[in-house]
């Protein structure tokens, strides 16, 4: 089953502008990934943020967690063609056997428009 | 360091065969994940192999095994195939031994499974 629900499910937006994914999920976590994946193609990790984090940044990206309203958000800024994928959210479960899993969100589909 | 590697890339099998496929994973990692995507329940957990033991399962049936090599490469059988099972065969590397998922997974470009 999957843990985390992302909004919106489609975004399209122009080249430059700023696009935002938001993901929840239900249960405790030691840690929320962010991962891409270009056209059905094998998942590139984009950031980890430990539950004791607020606030994390690399290059363009930008991601928040809010542990107490068990939310995420992925912030690209300055968007390019070239981000057009779609991106999931994945959590552990730091209160069950979490060896090696990861549950994935349904995904937002990025689509940035020259 | 060489990434994640499947094989093979494609395949088309038949209602009731069986598939095996094949994860190397980036050298130094010694846990292997195995995930299923498909447009209709998204990614979903198969197992995870650490020191050739697996550590976790997820919600599949027995048609679904897996195990790991002394050399950390692991391998997914899947026998008696349905159409259900057509997807991407996703593997994952991970460098954590510990309990929970510490650590990044890096993901292998996938196996595209069809049964016909």
């Amino acid at each position: 089953s999957q843990q985390g629900e992302e909004d919106p499910q489609a975004l399209s937006i122009q080249e430059g502008e700023n696009a935002t994914m938001n993901c929840s999920y239900k249960t405790s976590i030691n840690n929320l990934q962010w991962y891409r994946q270009n056209s059905g193609r094998g998942l590139v990790h984009l950031i980890l943020i430990r539950s004791n984090e607020r606030e994390k940044h690399s290059g363009r990206l930008r991601v928040t967690l809010d542990t107490s309203k068990k939310s995420s958000s992925l912030l690209i800024t300055a968007s390019r063609a070239a981000d057009t994928a779609s991106y999931f959210c994945a959590t552990d479960n730091a209160g069950g056997t979490s060896y090696g899993k990861l549950t994935f969100g349904q995904g937002t589909i990025l689509t940035v428009h020259p | 360091k060489a990434g994640v590697t499947q094989t093979p890339r494609y395949l088309i099998k038949t209602r009731g065969q069986q598939v095996t496929l094949s994860c190397s994973p980036i050298s130094g990692h010694r846990s292997v994940s195995w995930y299923q995507q498909t447009p209709g329940q998204g990614l979903q957990f198969l197992f995870e192999y650490f020191s050739e033991t697996q550590r976790n399962k997820g919600n599949f049936p027995g048609r679904f095994s897996g195990r790991q090599f002394s050399n950390s490469r692991s391998e997914m059988n899947v026998s008696t195939l349905e159409l259900g099972d057509s997807a991407l065969y996703l593997c994952a590397s991970s460098r954590t031994s510990g309990r929970a998922t510490s650590y990044e997974q890096y993901f292998g470009p996938g196996t595209r499974l069809t049964v016909t």
